[in-house]
């Protein structure tokens, strides 16, 4: 089975402008969730989306949004970029049931400059 | 409020030598707990999970953990420790009940085995 697979993996952007970042999770996981990875604040939740629907989502600013298509794959958006952004972002998916483990992609690095 | 302590933001240990990294959860309820690994410049691995059951748990490349539900813990062992073993360790807890996969992460130990 493939993994968990995620594009780009690398990002420079500069302030105020937008990223969209994408994740195609493991064939079969309806399940998909968004990380931020930093060395301040360590790995936080962002958002959970199940069959194209979001059922969690963390304590971000609305600049931090995403979706999920019919297929699965998930992409996420962070308008008007700050200094502060500047992260790695990891995707992972899962199965069905609570007690699965999710499987995270290599993540993607966003720099803001 | 819900949230995993690792104590230790380093763990060293010699090759060959036992290693433990510990963890500890705050959660209501029976969680799930996961151990991941994460090598530079990589996403996370899992390595093992506690459901239910026998409380201690074997996972991949030879580690285990051990629940501990008086002490809320879920320290992270190995009886021989390899220097390809070196990298960033996470706890993580997802809490039973509600219809999320939502993982509360600690905060991260990196474990530095010397030859």
């Amino acid at each position: 089975k493939a993994g968990v697979t995620q594009t780009p993996r690398y990002l420079i952007k500069t302030r105020g402008q937008q990223v969209t970042l994408s994740c195609s999770p493991i064939s079969g996981h309806r399940s998909v969730s968004w990380y931020q990875q930093t060395p301040g604040q360590g790995l936080q939740f962002l958002f959970e989306y199940f069959s194209e629907t979001q059922r969690n989502k963390g304590n971000f600013p609305g600049r931090f949004s995403g979706r999920q298509f019919s297929n699965s794959r998930s992409e996420m958006n962070v308008s008007t970029l700050e200094l502060g952004d500047s992260a790695l972002y990891l995707c992972a998916s899962g199965g069905d049931q609570q007690f699965n483990e999710q499987f995270f992609g290599p993540g993607t690095r966003l720099t803001v400059l | 409020a819900q949230s995993v302590a690792q104590p230790e933001d380093q763990v060293k240990v010699a090759e060959g030598n036992p290693l433990t990294v510990k963890c500890t959860y705050s959660v209501s309820g029976n969680p799930y707990l996961f151990w991941y690994v994460q090598y530079p410049n990589r996403g996370l691995q899992f390595l093992l999970k506690y459901i239910t059951g026998d409380n201690l748990v074997k996972g991949s490349y030879g580690f285990e953990a051990e629940f501990n539900k008086s002490q809320t813990s879920f320290h992270l062992k190995k009886p021989s420790a390899l220097v390809s073993d070196s990298a960033l360790y996470f706890c993580a807890v997802r809490p039973y009940g509600g219809a999320t996969n939502k993982l509360i992460f600690g905060t991260g130990t990196l474990l530095a085995v010397q030859p």
